[in-house]
């Protein structure tokens, strides 16, 4: 079966700090997709980033920036220079094969000024 | 402007009624599905159609009735049976479920709360 964990239940920063957030997932399919979703106070959750099984390479887009590394299964997400707009839950999802997305319980940032 | 509609935001209902929320999307996308979110749990699939006319049981589907009549549209009814229903409701929707590497796009949510 598969499982994501986000061991961080919530994290708080001052403004331009970097963090990371982990996410460890466990499966036993050679081919899943990881992604990661924002969840600002408002509600509706916001698609960031997916990645294949197949592609280690890691991703930066502006201040956010994706660590894949398929030897310790993990798939963990820098913010750097904080920022108060970050604060949000963030989530963390795998999907495998033809199952449904299976989601980690959420690590909570919150940026203070 | 495409995207997924829900509604209402907010919703009150008393212990022992049914309650039907909505989800509309025009996205043109054929999967639909139900989450449902409570404080440090994260989201829990309730019910997902890949299609028209046909839908499956996620999760927590117990005390949930679901419908997928039309492709845009995949309402959401909380039973009576449903024994702790005060949750965040949250309707996504994707191109395709069988295809994996889809992502899904959210809607703004339903707070339901049993009084």
């Amino acid at each position: 079966a598969q499982k994501v964990t986000q061991a961080q239940t919530e994290i708080s920063v001052v403004e331009k700090e970097d963090v990371t957030l982990d996410c460890v997932y466990e499966t036993r399919d050679t081919t899943y997709y990881l992604f990661w979703y924002k969840q600002p106070p408002s509600g509706e959750l916001v698609f960031l980033i997916r990645r294949n099984s197949f592609d280690e390479q890691n991703e930066i887009s502006g201040r956010y920036s994706w660590n894949f590394q398929k030897s310790t299964s993990s798939f963990n997400f820098t913010i750097t220079a904080s920022q108060v707009v970050d604060s949000a839950v963030y989530f963390c999802a795998l999907k495998e094969g033809y199952s449904t997305l299976t989601f980690g319980k959420g690590t909570m940032l919150l940026v203070s000024p | 402007d495409g995207g997924i509609t829900q509604s209402p935001k907010y919703l009150f209902r008393k212990e022992g009624q049914n309650v039907t929320l909505s989800c509309e999307q025009n996205l043109n996308h054929d999967a639909m599905y139900w989450y449902r979110q409570d404080p440090g749990q994260g989201l829990r699939l309730i019910y997902y159609s890949q299609i028209v006319n046909d839908f499956q049981k996620g999760d927590i589907a117990e005390g949930y009735s679901v419908s997928r009549e039309k492709k845009e549209s995949f309402p959401l009814t909380v039973t009576s049976a449903q024994k702790n229903p005060t949750a965040f409701y949250l309707c996504a929707s994707s191109r395709s479920e069988l295809t994996s590497y889809n992502e899904q796009f959210f809607g703004p949510g339903t707070r339901l709360t049993v009084l």
